[in-house]
């Protein structure tokens, strides 16, 4: 079946430095790709999202690149600060099908 | 603009028992679903549902069972419940089928 898996699933950066999480789908009818963060007891919050028609996009100190023909999307995050500090999922969504495919998650530690 | 509102919050059952989780989605948001979030397998999806139908249904059990009303609320049930079915039980809204979701901050269940 689909899936997408999610690398790597814990993440220590010393403040200030990049964070780079990496995702890889299956289903080629994938279109949208969004990237959810999580705080400890709270459910997940959009923070990013492309479309299959874009390779990147950025908002600040976030960005996401996506490569179509290798199936694989990355969040990438500059400057990190403490607060960044939380579980990252990535998801592929195909809207043929309604489906959304979560990653498993990658836990995020910004060391200040 | 109201959130996705979830519960309860917390619950305890015992094995064997049922449970039902309430959803009240976004105003304007047609399309609700729900997935499981345990620390192992990340998020699970559920089912999802669109103007009171069934759309979309993940690997789960037939103990799992949902349904939309009519204002888009939306309740899933979970009989004769396993130990394994202790988990974060999320619930998501978004407009239509453009896939940005948003989500509840999750109905915890414990059963003991």
């Amino acid at each position: 079946g689909e899936n997408v898996e999610q690398h790597p699933s814990t993440l220590s950066v010393q403040e200030g430095d990049s964070a780079v999480i990496k995702c890889t789908y299956s289903d080629s009818a994938s279109n949208y790709f969004p990237w959810y963060k999580q705080e400890l007891g709270k459910g997940p919050q959009l923070i990013i999202d492309i479309r299959s028609n874009v390779g990147e996009k950025k908002d600040q100190r976030i960005a996401v690149t996506l490569n179509k023909t290798a199936k694989h999307f990355s969040l990438h995050i500059t400057e990190t600060q403490p607060e960044d500090s939380a579980v990252y999922f990535c998801a592929a969504f195909t809207s043929g099908t309604y489906k959304y495919i979560f990653g498993t998650g990658t836990r995020l530690k910004v060391l200040a | 603009k109201a959130g996705v509102t979830q519960t309860p919050r917390y619950l305890i059952k015992t094995r064997g028992q049922q449970v039902t989780l309430s959803c009240s989605p976004i105003s304007g948001h047609r399309s609700v679903s729900w997935y499981q979030q345990t620390p192992g397998q990340g998020l699970q999806f559920l089912f999802e549902y669109f103007s009171e139908t069934q759309r979309n249904k993940g690997n789960f059990p037939g103990r799992f069972s949902g349904r939309q009303f009519s204002n888009s609320r939306s309740e899933m049930n979970v009989s004769t419940l396993e130990l394994g079915d202790s988990a974060l039980y999320l619930c998501a809204s978004s407009i239509d089928h453009t896939g940005e979701l948003f989500f509840g901050e999750g109905s915890r269940l414990t059963v003991l």
